[in-house]
């Protein structure tokens, strides 16, 4: 079944203790993206990968890290974690970038993170 | 950069037609305009594409004018279902690739 997965779906931890939010997809696509969502605010993209290699900052980067080594995979890390990067987290894919070409979106299912 | 402007919320009744326009001023000439919806605590989800005119498929119509600097998402018939967020999105360039720009999007309440 083709799908963008996330993990954790939830967690719960400490300012400044690092860590990663996993993205898989399966889909082979060549572009990756991470976007976090607040009440009022919509989705804004964080960071975005058109390929391996190839990452580039969205709307809200900072405070946040991505990589891409490999085509399937683009972790989101959070290097020190604050309370202010509270939020839902939604990793999604494309077999090419949207605007070039008529590929949608996939989305995971999204991760709940709350930093205390 | 091509944002995009969309009414905050709407309401509509089931069985009703539901039109939801999206400004988008700034648009580039190789952007498409895409619509996602999205339930709670869901991720969003492609609805339709599209580049000019009309688009129609199983779930909705996308009209396009010439201009392309709106569209309007048609919903046929909604139902309770129907009830989410909906955004207008519209590919941007920057430095060479495509940076993606949502909306805040429209919430829609389905009443029975």
């Amino acid at each position: 079944e083709a799908q963008v997965t996330q993990n954790p779906r939830y967690l719960i931890t400490v300012t400044g203790k690092k860590l990663t939010v996993t993205c898989s997809q399966n889909m082979n696509h060549e572009y990756m993206s991470w976007y976090r969502q607040d009440p009022g605010l919509g989705l804004r993209q964080i960071y975005y990968s058109m390929n391996v290699e190839v990452t580039d900052k969205g709307d809200v980067p900072e405070g946040y890290k991505v990589s891409r080594k490999e085509k399937r995979n683009f972790p989101l890390i959070l290097e020190s974690p604050s309370p202010n990067q509270t939020s839902l987290y939604f990793c999604a894919s494309s077999l090419t970038g949207v605007a070039f070409s008529n590929q949608p979106q996939h989305f995971g299912d999204g991760t709940r993170l709350s930093i205390l | 950069l091509a944002k995009t402007t969309q009414p905050i919320s709407m309401d509509s009744y089931e069985g009703q037609e539901v039109n939801i326009t999206c400004s988008h001023n700034n648009i580039a000439t190789n952007d498409y305009i895409t619509w996602y919806q999205q339930f709670p605590s869901q991720g969003p989800r492609f609805i339709i594409q599209g580049y000019k005119t009309k688009v129609t498929n199983e779930v909705a119509s996308l009209f396009i004018p010439a201009d392309r600097k709106s569209s309007t998402l048609s919903l046929p018939r909604v139902s309770l279902s129907d009830t989410a967020v909906y955004y207008c999105l519209v590919g941007a360039r920057a430095g060479g690739y495509n940076k993606l720009i949502f909306g805040a999007g429209t919430r829609l309440a389905v009443h029975p």
